[in-house]
Formats: structure tokens, sequence, C-alpha cells
């Protein structure tokens, strides 16, 4: 079966920098995707890694290793409007399903 | 690009009606869509998995009888929430898989049913 861990809460100060982590456990891996929900709101897509390495976007970069099944999401100079949920989540290669894990909140403080 | 859209976003019916709720690819074909429900600060559940033109998959636990799915086209699928109880109260979402794409699936802005 497949098993995601992350946090379930952070908070973080307004521009500072934060690191979500998120550890998997899978068969068949096939890529690991961030998506971001605010309260109230569908998630919306942030990253997808498929190699190992870290990806960057803008204020946000998530970083893979397949080896440790584990990435991170780390966001920098936070602004208030990234207080959400973050999800983890992994695809499979034996199914079309992507399977998420339980989302960090993140509070960010003034 | 890669919008997803459902209607309607919000809907309060009674006890015992059906509730009819679309998801639509926008500016990409999908041949996969998938249907999640989502409990207040709770993560995503996987309900089903719709092919287009094929019968959907679901997950253990969610009967197939009570979310009846339709994928009619490469751009809509429909859930209908049959003889709909107050537990059925909660946040759908869909997601659409463009057709011969990655496996990035883009999310519809979710509909909130209410039943009273």
């Amino acid at each position: 079966g497949q098993n995601i861990d992350q946090p379930t809460e952070m908070t973080a100060t307004e521009g500072a920098i934060v690191q979500i982590n998120c550890t998997y456990q899978t068969s068949g891996f096939n890529g690991l995707f961030w998506y971001q929900q605010h309260a109230g709101e569908a998630p919306t897509f942030l990253s997808y890694n498929v190699l190992d390495g870290l990806e960057e976007k803008g204020r946000f970069s998530s970083f893979l290793s397949r080896s440790k099944g584990y990435s991170y999401l780390l966001l920098k100079e936070l602004q208030m409007k990234d207080s959400a949920s973050y999800l983890c989540a992994v695809s499979s290669n034996r199914d079309d399903k992507i399977i998420f894990g339980k989302g960090t909140r993140l509070h960010i403080l003034p | 690009g890669a919008v997803v859209s459902q209607h309607p976003s919000w809907v309060i019916c009674k006890s015992g009606t059906s509730v009819k709720i679309e998801c639509r690819s926008l500016d990409f074909q999908a041949t996969t869509m998938f249907w999640y429900r989502q409990f207040p600060k709770q993560s995503l559940m996987l309900m089903a998995t719709s092919n287009e033109g094929s019968k959907a998959t679901y997950e253990q636990g969610v009967e197939k009888d009570k979310f009846l799915i339709n994928h009619a086209s490469l751009t809509l699928s429909t859930l209908t929430v049959t003889s709909a109880h107050p537990e059925d109260s909660s946040f759908y979402i869909c997601s659409a898989r463009e057709a011969g794409g990655a496996d990035t699936q883009y999310f519809g802005p979710g509909t909130r049913l209410t039943v009273l």
C-alpha cells in the first residue's frame, strides 16, 4: 500500500523561510506532487518531481530523494497569503491514482 | 491553460433528493477525471476514477449506486449523489488529467453540498 506522512501544522513568520517535509512509502513510484489549498477552496498545483533533486519555481522549491522516500517543499520570503494547507501527493505506476497526504496547515505570523 | 470548472459551486438540498455535479475541462481533453470528497480539516479522499467511455472505478467503501458517475465526453464528467442524506454533506472536488499529458491533475473549484 501507500503511506504519506507530513506534519499536521507549522507556524512561520512573514518574510522568513519554511520547509515542509513529506515522507512516503509506495510501490512503483511515479512522481510526487505538492499542492496548495486555501480554506474552502480546491487545491492548486505547485510542483511535480519525478527525478531526484531540487526544482525551483519562484519563491517555491521542491526537493525529492527517491532512495529515501523523502521530499520537501521550501517556501521563501513568506507572505501572509501563503497561509494555507500544503498537500504532498504521490503517484504510482500501478494505477491511475494520486494519493494525498493529510496536508500541513501553515500559519504565517506578521 | 489546464482549467477545470465545476457546477454548481454550492448546493443545498432536502434529504432524499438527488444532486448532479458537473466537472468540465475547459481547454484540454481529459481521458481521466477523478472525484474526491473532503470533510472539514481533513484531506482529500478519492471516491472514484472516471474514464471516458467506460465505467468508473470506485474506491473501497464508496457505494457506486449512490454516487453515479458518467464520463460521456473528453471534457465532461458528472457525479450524481442519489437519495442524499445529511451525512453526504461535504466538499466535492473533481480533477482532470490531460490526455497524453503528464500525471498532473488539475482541480476544479469544488462544490459544497449541504443536505438538510
